[in-house]
């Protein structure tokens, strides 16, 4: 079954202690990217990756880590997790950059807390 | 301003209804997308269109790329048609092509 999966699904955590939120995709995709969702703010991206060893910062990425050594994989990580980082965030991954290969598919989602 | 702006924020309708939520976007856009996100969080993609109609079942999505404008409709609401439904748009300039920019969502609660 074609899908994308993230772990854990839920989390409480305090300040300070590193924590790494896994995210793998069975698809093939080029392109992984992580969201955040807050209440009356919707979905932001945190970080984006186009291929292997390629990523860039989406418009969050502030307190955030990632990387992109095998295809599958995307961790996100925080290396000092503060309380603004509670959240729900979402892994999601699309084929590639042409607009026929745009079809996202998302992660079950991750929620976090923060203490 | 936002660049992918939604209305309604929140919609309630009886079951039986004919639904319209509303996306307006001021970027320059390769495809749109509507996702819908149900109550237990997981988000799934409904319709990707960069022209014209898609029809699944009783959704229906409209584009008009040079209004800027997309629309969701539902025909014969049902309750489990309750969910948060979010207009996103792939952009197409720039390193970040391909990269997403979501509306805020719409709220759509179907009573019986």
């Amino acid at each position: 079954e074609a899908q994308v999966t993230q772990n854990p699904r839920y989390l409480i955590t305090v300040t300070g202690k590193k924590l790494t939120v896994t995210c793998s995709q069975n698809m093939n995709h080029e392109y992984m990217s992580w969201y955040r969702q807050d209440p009356g703010l919707g979905l932001r991206q945190i970080y984006y990756s186009m291929n292997v060893e390629v990523t860039d910062k989406g418009d969050v990425p502030e307190g955030y880590k990632v990387s992109r050594k095998e295809k599958r994989n995307f961790p996100l990580i925080l290396e000092s997790p503060s309380p603004n980082q509670t959240s729900l965030y979402f892994c999601a991954s699309h084929m590639g950059r042409a607009w026929r290969d745009n079809e996202q598919f998302f992660g079950p989602g991750t929620r976090l807390t923060v203490l | 301003k936002n660049e992918v702006e939604q209305s309604p924020q929140n919609l309630t309708a009886q079951e039986g209804e004919f639904i319209t939520i509303n996306c307006s976007y001021s970027v320059g856009i390769s495809a749109l997308h509507w996702l819908q996100q149900h109550p237990g969080g997981g988000i799934v993609s409904l319709f990707m269109l960069s022209s014209g109609k898609k029809k699944h079942g009783r959704l229906i999505a409209t584009i008009n790329i040079q209004e800027k404008h997309s629309s969701l409709h539902i025909t014969a609401s049902h309750p489990r048609d309750s969910a948060v439904y979010i207009c996103a748009v792939s952009t197409n300039y720039g390193g970040s092509q391909g990269n997403l920019i979501f509306g805020k969502g719409t709220k759509l609660s179907v009573k019986p």
